[in-house]
């Protein structure tokens, strides 16, 4: 069973509009999200993140927004640009008794921003 | 600073001969990971070392994979006898304080 969910596997976006990226989420012990970008035959690329204490995270064009209630947090990417277009994983970790913070991971989502 | 650095960047080898992975995790971080990547699913988490110890190894697929991390520093990850189904990207990511993990460049290991 998949508790992190990204259920669109690509999007399309024109360069300069936003990009909205979707992250569900079915464990209620999560207490932080990460957003990483991947470009082909690289490693994740940490990009932003939330604590679950917080509902909003800005960082320059980037901003994830996390609704707990519902379980899902959304990365926003405004404007988006095309060195932009990677595929991003969405993950979500909780300190457990052994302070793991193991990473939970999304199946990612590609984003396609087109000049 | 440099980053998590892995090696080899692609290993091919044929089934039941043994391999081994490298990670070197940034300087100073004492907590590492290795995840494993299968063709077509999520990224998985497969164990964790604070310094020299095993912290979690929940997510080790079976007894075919050994995973050390003598002196603290670099990890291995072993496997062997290699078998069809261990191919895949396997990453090593490296964290401090707090949550945020950084990732190495992966190492692809396709096993004919």
């Amino acid at each position: 069973d998949q508790q992190v969910k990204q259920n669109s596997p690509s999007l399309s976006v024109q360069e300069g509009r936003i990009s909205i990226l979707n992250c569900d989420y079915t464990n209620s012990m999560f207490d932080y999200f990460l957003w990483y970008k991947k470009y082909p035959a690289e490693g994740p690329t940490f990009l932003i993140s939330i604590s679950s204490i917080k509902d909003k995270n800005e960082d320059g064009r980037f901003t994830v927004f996390l609704n707990k209630s519902a379980k899902h947090l959304s990365l926003h990417i405004v404007p988006s640009q095309p060195g932009d277009s990677a595929v991003y994983f969405c993950a979500a970790s909780t300190n457990s008794g052994a302070g793991s913070y193991q990473l939970t991971f999304g199946k990612g989502t590609k984003l396609s921003v087109i000049p | 600073e440099a980053g998590v650095t892995q090696f080899p960047s692609h290993s091919v080898i044929e089934k039941g001969q043994t391999v081994t992975l490298r990670c070197d995790p940034i300087s100073g971080h004492d907590n590492l990971y290795w995840y494993r990547r299968v063709m077509g699913k999520e990224i998985k988490f497969l164990l964790h070392f604070v310094k020299e110890s095993k912290q979690d190894e929940s997510g080790m697929p079976n007894n075919r994979f050994l995973a050390e991390r003598t002196g603290g520093t670099y990890s291995t990850l072993k496997v062997q006898p290699a078998e069809l189904e261990d191919s895949g990207v396997y990453f090593c990511a490296s964290r401090q304080a707090g949550p945020t993990q950084y990732f190495g460049p992966g190492t692809r290991l396709t096993v004919l």
